[in-house]
């Protein structure tokens, strides 16, 4: 089955201890992204990538970083996590020349105390 | 900057009642224009791609068109299995090579029997 997975799902951590979100697709995409979902703001692109160890900056950047070393795999990592990161996190993948067909991941609902 | 906004943020439809979701955008040249639908708890799932003003798309009940400034998602004879929040969203032509896409903050549409 086609389909973009993430872990985990749920988290609580507190301010400043680092974690990673994983996104993982099994569709040979070459096209992978994350976005947050915050209540009022929709959908925000926080980073992109086109294909392996070619990554991009979307419209919200601040405080994280990803990696793209092999290409089913594009993890979020976050160094330093703030409250003002707690959102809904997905990871998003498509073939570049489908730039339409996103196919998303079911989220990750983060907390940071 | 690309914008995109959707109205009415919510629309409470009886079974049956026919009607239409707005999406309007301000892009430097529009590459496509998408529509998605979200379900509570689960990542967006992809409905339409439309690139030029003039055309029109259809599934179902759904149908979605599009001019130079706005696009409508048309619903026709809902039911409440199409419950859900319908996001749009916008590529514009100078994404140099690939995918700022900008979300809006979506319709939530709630169909009761």
């Amino acid at each position: 089955e086609a389909q973009v997975t993430q872990n985990p799902r749920y988290l609580i951590t507190v301010t400043g201890k680092k974690l990673t979100v994983t996104c993982s697709q099994n569709m040979n995409h070459e096209y992978m992204s994350w976005y947050r979902q915050d209540p009022g703001l929709g959908l925000r692109q926080i980073y992109y990538s086109m294909n392996v160890e070619v990554t991009d900056k979307g419209d919200v950047p601040e405080g994280y970083k990803v990696s793209r070393k092999e290409k089913r795999n594009f993890p979020l990592i976050l160094e330093s996590p703030s409250p003002n990161q707690t959102s809904l996190y997905f990871c998003a993948s498509s073939l570049v020349r489908r730039a339409d067909t996103q196919y998303f991941g079911p989220g990750t609902r983060l907390t940071v105390l | 900057e690309d914008q995109v906004t959707q109205s009415p943020e919510a629309l409470r439809l009886q079974e049956g009642e026919s009607s239409s979701l707005n999406c309007s955008y301000t892009v430097s040249g529009l590459r496509g224009l998408f529509w998605y639908r979200q379900d509570p708890g689960k990542g967006p799932e992809f409905l339409f791609t439309l690139y030029s003003a003039g055309e029109e798309k259809e599934k179902e009940r759904l149908k979605a068109t599009l001019t130079k400034k706005e696009s409508f998602l048309h619903i026709t004879a809902p039911k409440p299995e199409d419950s859900a929040t319908y996001l749009c969203a916008v590529l514009p032509e100078n994404s140099g090579g690939y995918q700022k896409v900008t979300f809006g903050t979506g319709t939530k549409l709630q169909v009761i029997p």
